[in-house]
């Protein structure tokens, strides 16, 4: 199984420029998320979606938006990418079912982004 | 804002050793809290998790111990071997729902041969 996978791995912006992560999981799980991880820190919610159909800001949502195309897929876009978008980008899913539902989030590779 | 954080971002430890990683937390709501490995170039991989209604859960060579009156969290590592080398994070979120979770910064575990 493949779980949750990203792409691309890596990516080189120049300011301004905008592009879109990818993700993709295939444990049928009902929510997902974005994280950005900066040097030194942990992660930060960027972005998450409940379910298909639903998504909500996290911790840092300014400069980005997302889509949750289908359960499978939800994607984060950066329409005019800075300098402080400079990050390892993760994407997560959950599965959270039943009423003693726990939220173990299972991660993919992460995007190196680079924005120069 | 409340946040979970961690006490030490090193900790070298001898291989064969146990290994006792400590984590603060200080949103008195948290319900519900999970330990993540992150080893260079991947993503965080589960590792343990432990509600707030339980004060100790083991695992595979791993025990969690959470005290809510102070409100900290410990990951225990028994015989610690190579393979454990990583940085480790503990997080931490209101239960019940599809919130994100809060990460502190981790504790890079080192591995002393």
């Amino acid at each position: 199984n493949a779980g949750v996978t990203q792409t691309p791995k890596f990516q080189v912006l120049k300011t301004g420029q905008s592009m879109t992560l990818q993700c993709a999981q295939d444990m049928n799980h009902n929510s997902m998320y974005w994280y950005r991880q900066d040097p030194g820190m942990g992660l930060r919610l960027i972005y998450y979606s409940a379910s298909e159909g639903t998504t909500d800001k996290g911790e840092v949502p300014n400069g980005y938006n997302v889509s949750r195309l289908n359960k499978r897929e939800f994607s984060l876009r950066l329409e005019s990418a800075a300098p402080s978008q400079t990050s390892v980008y993760f994407c997560a899913s959950s599965e959270l079912w039943g009423k003693l539902a726990k939220n173990i989030q299972y991660f993919g590779a992460g995007t190196r982004l680079s924005v120069l | 804002g409340e946040s979970v954080g961690l006490h030490l971002p090193t900790l070298s430890v001898q291989e064969g050793d146990n290994s006792i990683i400590n984590c603060a937390y200080s949103n008195s709501a948290s319900d519900y809290f999970i330990w993540y490995k992150q080893e260079s170039g991947k993503g965080p991989q589960f590792i343990i998790d432990i509600r707030s209604n339980m004060d100790k859960r083991q695992g595979q060579r791993v025990t969690v111990l959470l005290n809510k009156t102070v409100k900290h969290l410990s990951l225990q590592i028994a015989a610690t071997q190579p393979g454990d080398s990583a940085v480790y994070f503990c997080a931490e979120t209101p239960g019940g729902g599809a919130d994100g979770l809060t990460f502190g910064k981790g504790t890079h575990l080192i591995i002393q041969p």
